[in-house]
């Protein structure tokens, strides 16, 4: 079973508007983080934002949030105001490792490209 | 600067011919990782390594083999590289302590282009 699950392979946006890129995950350890890195298409890969599994509040990072649901194993990214630099792949994370038996890896979803029209 | 670099950047080889990506990091992480990334796949774990001479298999081992004879280094080797490797390869490190896994303590090197003809 996948542990991370990105919905969307394919998304567009109107340029200044805002939108959301889904992100499910599994696991079973209580403590865990939750990554979202920025691709473009020069290839490196750009952390944009991290939440933890025992944050009270969900994650901000300028135009970026992180729409943290626990009970329904969701972490939804969220960009406001869509700029064309935004054009790139989208990989939600998962680290599991506070405790059991994970070394802490980092597992990737296969990703999202998302698309801003001007 | 801390960074994590890997090299080549980009490469052509040919099937059989071994090759070696390295990968350096100047932070004193313990953990360290390589990734592959195939379109429609996301990335994807090859071998990870908890500190200097403890390497373990990844989700996607086959055809690859590591060292971590020093803490800074962790090089990928491709024995006998197939046209079915070519990838893109991510090397990434880490403290290995869990009470710091929190934020961005993950490290990426900018990523090699592989192709094997």
């Amino acid at each position: 079973a996948q542990k991370i699950t990105q919905t969307q392979p394919g998304m567009f946006v109107q340029e200044k508007e805002a939108v959301t890129l889904d992100c499910t995950y599994d696991t079973s350890d209580p403590s865990y983080g939750l990554f979202w890195y920025k691709q473009p298409s020069s290839g490196e890969m750009i952390f944009l934002i991290y939440q933890g599994s025992y944050d009270q509040q969900n994650a901000t990072e300028g135009r970026y949030s992180l729409n943290f649901q626990k009970a329904r194993k969701s972490a939804n990214l969220v960009i406001s105001a869509s700029q064309l630099g935004d054009s790139a792949m989208y990989f939600c994370a998962m680290r599991e490792g506070f405790y059991g038996g994970s070394q802490g890896n980092l597992i990737f979803g296969k990703g999202t490209k998302l698309s801003v029209k001007p | 600067e801390a960074q994590v670099t890997q090299n080549p950047r980009y490469l052509i080889t040919v099937t059989g011919k071994k090759l070696t990506v390295t990968c350096s990091q100047n932070m004193n992480h313990e953990y360290m990782s390589w990734y592959r990334q195939d379109p429609g796949l996301g990335l994807r774990q090859i071998y990870y390594s908890m500190n200097v001479e403890v390497t373990d298999k990844g989700d996607v081992p086959e055809g690859y083999k590591v060292s971590r004879k020093e803490k800074r280094n962790f090089p990928l080797i491709l024995e006998s590289p197939s046209p079915n490797q070519t990838s893109l390869y991510f090397c990434a490190s880490s403290p290995s302590d869990r009470t710091r896994f929190s934020g961005n303590t993950i490290y990426f090197g900018e990523g090699s282009w592989l192709t094997v003809v």
